[in-house]
Formats: C-alpha cells, sequence, structure tokens
C-alpha cells in the first residue's frame, strides 16, 4: 500500500484478555519497528524486525509482548494477560533499510484495557 | 545514555508570530536527527531531517531547524505560525544505521492564539 496500515484503529479489552495488532508496512520496506506511546508521552521504542527476525527487542516490557513477522512484511503484536496499564497507542513504522531513509508511521492502534 | 529532552512541554505563540522549539540530545555516535509533528488521532508526520552537510535544513510547512554539534541542540523554528500549525511536536534521534529504532522526547504541544 501507499502508507503503513494498522488495523483495528481502535481496541477496546478486558483486563486478562489477549489482543493481536496489525502492522502492514510500506512494501519494500524491510524495516520495521514497534513503538508504544502513552498520554502525554513520545513514542517509546518497544521491538525492530529486519526481514524476519527480530533484530532488537529490548524495549518489550515484559513476557507478555511478543511480536512476529513471519514473512518479512505484516506484522503483529501480541499481548497476553493484558494489564489497565498496556493501555496506550500502539505505533508502527517501516523504513527501506538501507542508507539514509526515514521511518514512515502508521496512524496507531489505540488499545483500551477495561 | 541515550535521550532526547525537550524542555518546554507546552507553548502558545500568536498566529503570525514567529517560533522555536528546542531539542537537546545526548547520543553516543553519530547522531540523525528528525522532528515530526502529530495532529489529534493522527500518526507521526516528518517535518524534517537531519543526516549530514549544512547544518541548516529546510522541511515542510515552511519550517526549518538547525544542528548545533557544540551544544547538542536540533532547534526548530518557524517564522510565522499559522493556526494550523497547533499540534504537538517530537524531537527524535538515531543513527545512521538501518537497525537502530529512534529515541523520541516526550514532545511539545503547541497551541496557537488568535
Amino acid at each position: 500500500g501507499a502508507g503503513v496500515s494498522q488495523t483495528p484503529s481502535n481496541k477496546v479489552t478486558e483486563k486478562g484478555k489477549y489482543v493481536e495488532l496489525r502492522c502492514d508496512p510500506i512494501s519494500g520496506h524491510t524495516a520495521l519497528y514497534w513503538y508504544r506511546q502513552s498520554l502525554g508521552q513520545g513514542p517509546e521504542f518497544l521491538i525492530y524486525f529486519q526481514g524476519t527476525g527480530a533484530a532488537d527487542d529490548s524495549g518489550l516490557p515484559n513476557d507478555r509482548f511478543f511480536a512476529v513477522r513471519p514473512e518479512g512484511s505484516v506484522s503483529t503484536l501480541k499481548i497476553q494477560r493484558t494489564e489497565r496499564g498496556d493501555s496506550a497507542v500502539y505505533l508502527c513504522a517501516s523504513r527501506s533499510g538501507t542508507g539514509y531513509t526515514e521511518a514512515f508511521f502508521g496512524q496507531g492502534t489505540r488499545l483500551t484495557v477495561v | 545514555a541515550q535521550s532526547v529532552t525537550q524542555p518546554d512541554i507546552h507553548i502558545t505563540v500568536s498566529e503570525g508570530a514567529s517560533l522555536e522549539l528546542r531539542c537537546n540530545y545526548s547520543y553516543g555516535a553519530t547522531p540523525y536527527l528528525f522532528w515530526y509533528v502529530q495532529s489529534p488521532g493522527q500518526g507521526l508526520q516528518l517535518l524534517l531531517k537531519y543526516f549530514s552537510g549544512d547544518t541548516l535544513v529546510q522541511g515542510i510547512k515552511g519550517f526549518e531547524a538547525e544542528f548545533k554539534r557544540s551544544q547538542s541542540s536540533f532547534n526548530l523554528r518557524k517564522p510565522s505560525v499559522h493556526w494550523s500549525d497547533a499540534a504537538e511536536y517530537f524531537c527524535a534521534v538515531g543513527a545512521i544505521q538501518a537497525g537502530t529504532a529512534l529515541i523520541f522526547g516526550k514532545g511539545t504541544t503547541l497551541s496557537v492564539s488568535s
């Protein structure tokens, strides 16, 4: 597609439930990033993929968070046993992976845990 | 530690007046600097970026920024603000290598008064 697409745009879930957030990057972009943006804060890095592999997952807050990118394109961020503190906007970005390029961001998924 | 500081949480500027948003960074490698803008409910849009070369960079919507290595700063400026510029502005720093994630500041909210 023309830009980074994230679905759903909004997700409300009950505490303890499992959620999946999807990111469809710009076609051909090999680098994909997930960020989390809490209210009044800047985006915080969660995980970075180069191709199919997670090259850096140092930002994942705990083992309830997991992400995959099985074919090197679409990525899914998975959150198990959601907690109210997980409520935030989850942003995905993609980048061409080489050279002096910027990351392009999707519109984000607003996750609310009630 | 790598970090980005945006000292001003909220700034109000009169329409037509000039604007300067401050950004200071701490980064171990050669920095690669960005300014993004985020309108309510929207994703992050790139305003401008600095990789190397001329330290004064021009961006979209009439914005410019100046990289000052000696001050570790990358301040954003606009000579005449329009009401439509009201939004949240984020400064970010990263490395040239594609695999590194961006580190964002907490953002500055810009309000424009008539």
